[in-house]
């Protein structure tokens, strides 16, 4: 039983690019959380998902961000039009169905660690 | 100010010393996590609390929630241990998954 798998794993982007980060749940999970950790800073959570809904996108900036966790495939993280500021390590969890972080410990990912150059 | 407090900020050991770490927290709770993170590497959940203690081989992780305190205890820590350990608790108005971390404690572990 896979972990909860990240990709890219290191992604380099020029500003104004966009980046695109993917995150497949632990088989039969559905919840997917994002959290991003600035360097030299702790997590921070940004937004949390289920299947084709977002349930609490308080972390999320309000500008140039998106997420997204369709009924078929990974969850996406999106960035558009990148800049310095955005480089960061980004790590993404998940949790099952039917329960949550009430009775669960946390599943995460690897982490993509994106620099913007 | 941050919500979660963890200290020390940096933790120096020799190999077999117990080492605790501790976590203090300034909102209700409804739930509270360890984590370790490795160099360079991804996230492992350690325990999650939400009353009393939880032991996993040499690690011991405790919690009041009277005084809103945590601790992670280490008994004859191993460099392997070397790690930065994070706090992080989910307040109980928020979405689950929504978690406020603390910064962490970076343990080194010397042979």
């Amino acid at each position: 039983n896979a972990g909860v798998m990240q990709n890219p794993r290191h992604l380099v982007r020029r500003r104004g690019q966009e980046a695109r980060l993917r995150c497949s749940p632990m088989k039969g999970h559905s919840h997917v959380y994002w959290y991003r950790q600035l360097p030299e800073e702790g997590l921070k959570f940004m937004v949390y998902l289920q299947k084709e809904n977002i349930i609490d996108e308080s972390g999320m900036p309000k500008e140039r961000f998106s997420a997204e966790f369709p009924k078929e495939g990974p969850s996406i993280l999106r960035i558009q039009q990148v800049v310095r500021g955005d480089s960061a390590a980004y790590f993404c969890a998940s949790s099952p169905l039917n329960r949550g972080w009430k009775d669960t410990e946390a599943f995460f990912g690897q982490g993509t660690r994106l620099t913007v150059v | 100010k941050n919500e979660v407090e963890q200290s020390p900020q940096n933790l120096t050991a020799q190999e077999g010393e117990f080492i605790t770490i501790n976590c203090s927290y300034s909102v209700g709770i409804s739930a509270l996590h360890w984590l370790q993170q490795h160099p360079g590497g991804g996230i492992v959940s350690l325990f999650m609390l939400s009353s009393g203690k939880k032991k996993h081989g040499r690690l011991i992780a405790t919690i009041n929630i009277q005084e809103k305190h945590s601790s992670l205890h280490i008994t004859a820590s191993h460099p392997r241990d070397s790690a930065v350990y994070i706090c992080a608790v989910r307040w109980q108005l928020g979405s689950q998954g929504n978690l406020i971390f603390g910064k962490g404690t970076k343990l080194s572990v010397k042979p």
